[in-house]
């Protein structure tokens, strides 16, 4: 059972280039979420997604493109990355019945943005 | 909307010291709470949540939290803390009934002296 799966786990761009993260989960879970982890600033939710075909904003969700086109898989796109968006990145993923709640971590993926 | 203030940021204790790490939340409605862990170069775990019911929760590795509904409280305890419990601790909050729109608190660091 692999759980959340991130890729890739590191990655170096240039000012401007874009990327997309890969997040995928073999749970069924219906919610599904992005956030970036920065030194002081805990995790902050950069968007999420009830379902399959929704989605919505967080916290800070300027300069990050999220879809959601199957239940699984939930990328999140960076189309001009900038020095601010260096981070680490987190996908979670969380299962709707019985009102859990409790979130599933992927184990992250570190962008540096020079 | 939703927010978390941890105010310890950076706590250090010797091992067998008691800990309680605060956390009070901002939101209108009846929450979901959550106390999360990541231990060095890992990702996030859950360490306990409050749904309903009793107020004082326990969790894995001898943690407790107790949810104070007056004062938006969810504090987390340990009676004796163990220098394998050094990690970084993070409160969280969500809608009750709802998987969505999990919101973290900054983080507290904990250092234990050997």
């Amino acid at each position: 059972n692999a759980g959340v799966t991130q890729t890739p786990k590191f990655q170096v761009l240039k000012t401007g280039q874009s990327m997309t993260l890969q997040c995928a989960q073999d749970m069924n879970h219906e919610y599904m979420s992005w956030y970036r982890q920065d030194p002081g600033m805990g995790l902050r939710l950069i968007h999420y997604s009830v379902g399959a075909g929704i989605t919505d904003q967080g916290e800070v969700p300027n300069g990050y493109n999220v879809s959601r086109s199957t239940t699984e898989d939930f990328p999140l796109r960076l189309l001009s990355a900038a020095p601010s968006q260096t981070s680490v990145y987190f996908c979670a993923s969380s299962g709707a019945s019985g009102n859990t709640g409790e979130l599933f971590f992927g184990e992250g993926s570190r962008l540096t943005v020079l | 909307a939703q927010s978390v203030s941890q105010h310890n940021h950076h706590v250090i204790l010797s091992e067998a010291a008691s800990l309680e790490l605060g956390c009070n939340y901002s939101y209108g409605g009846t929450v979901n709470l959550f106390w999360y862990v990541q231990y060095p170069g890992q990702h996030l775990q859950l360490l306990l949540k409050y749904f309903s019911g009793d107020p004082l929760v326990k969790g894995i590795k001898g943690f407790e939290a107790e949810f104070i509904k007056s004062k938006f409280s969810f504090n987390l305890r340990k009676p004796s803390v163990q220098w394998s419990d050094t990690a970084e601790y993070f409160c969280a909050v969500g809608r009750y009934s709802s998987a969505s729109k999990i919101i973290f608190g900054s983080g507290t660091r904990l250092s234990i002296r050997p």
